[in-house]
């Protein structure tokens, strides 16, 4: 059965840099395009970024303003998402989630891992 | 880019119907999908597409759309459908590929 299980979460300043991973199991990764979505405290859901099966086309959302890259190592099956110049606003649970295009992007997120934590405190 | 807007809260007697609806600009364009979440749960995929339903998903689950509006319908909720639920989008504003979440509806099952 498809498994994502996201790590790299905890607790960082303001201004540093985190790196998130989502481990990917159970299903052909490099046939998916991979989504991140983050869900701060007691809030909705907010996508975050997307990234093409094959790594090439990303896209972000406009509010993080080029402080996050997502990227992807096919050989590993693993999806990551570099957080930089970290603010209070962006402590979340971090979700990796797949979509349910094969090659291409249909924006259906039909599996998703459990989250992992980020806290930006001083 | 495009705001999807849903109802805060909605409340269902156990096994009536209950529709919750998602209004957006977007949804003229581009089918819903909606996800149910539960407490300190991930969200789970219950509707995509025009009205299709992942495996697992019980049939009491439909959705539809209408104009700018996308329903999602539970006929005979059950006390585990108490939950809370968004919608989802491609975003047609943005000259970029992009989606947008609805703010969540909280179904309570009384």
């Amino acid at each position: 059965q498809v498994q994502l299980v996201e790590s790299g979460g905890g607790v960082v300043q303001p201004g540093r840099s985190l790196r998130l991973s989502c481990a990917a199991s159970g299903f052909t990764f490099t046939s998916h395009a991979m989504h991140w979505v983050r869900q701060g405290p007691g809030k909705g859901l907010e996508w975050v970024a997307i990234i093409s099966h094959d790594g090439i086309h990303e896209y972000y959302a406009d509010s993080l303003k080029g402080r996050f890259t997502i990227s992807r190592d096919n050989s590993k099956n693993t999806l990551y998402l570099q957080m930089n110049s970290l603010r209070a606003d962006d402590t979340a649970v971090y979700y990796c989630a797949r979509d349910r295009g094969i090659i291409t992007l249909l924006g259906e997120f039909d599996s998703w891992g459990r989250g992992t934590l980020v806290t930006v405190s001083s | 880019s495009s705001e999807l807007t849903q109802d805060p809260a909605v409340s269902v007697a156990l096994g009536q119907t209950v529709r919750i609806t998602c209004q957006g600009d977007s949804l003229r364009i581009y089918y819903a999908s909606w996800f149910q979440q539960k407490a300190g749960q991930a969200p789970v995929l219950v509707i995509y597409g025009k009205n299709n339903r992942p495996s697992g998903i019980p049939d009491r689950f439909s959705g539809s759309t209408s104009g700018n509006t996308a329903s999602l319908t539970i006929t005979g909720a059950q006390a585990e459908d108490e939950a809370d639920y968004y919608c989802n989008s491609r975003d047609s504003s943005d000259n970029h590929l992009s989606w947008v979440f609805g703010g969540g509806t909280k179904l309570t099952v009384l």
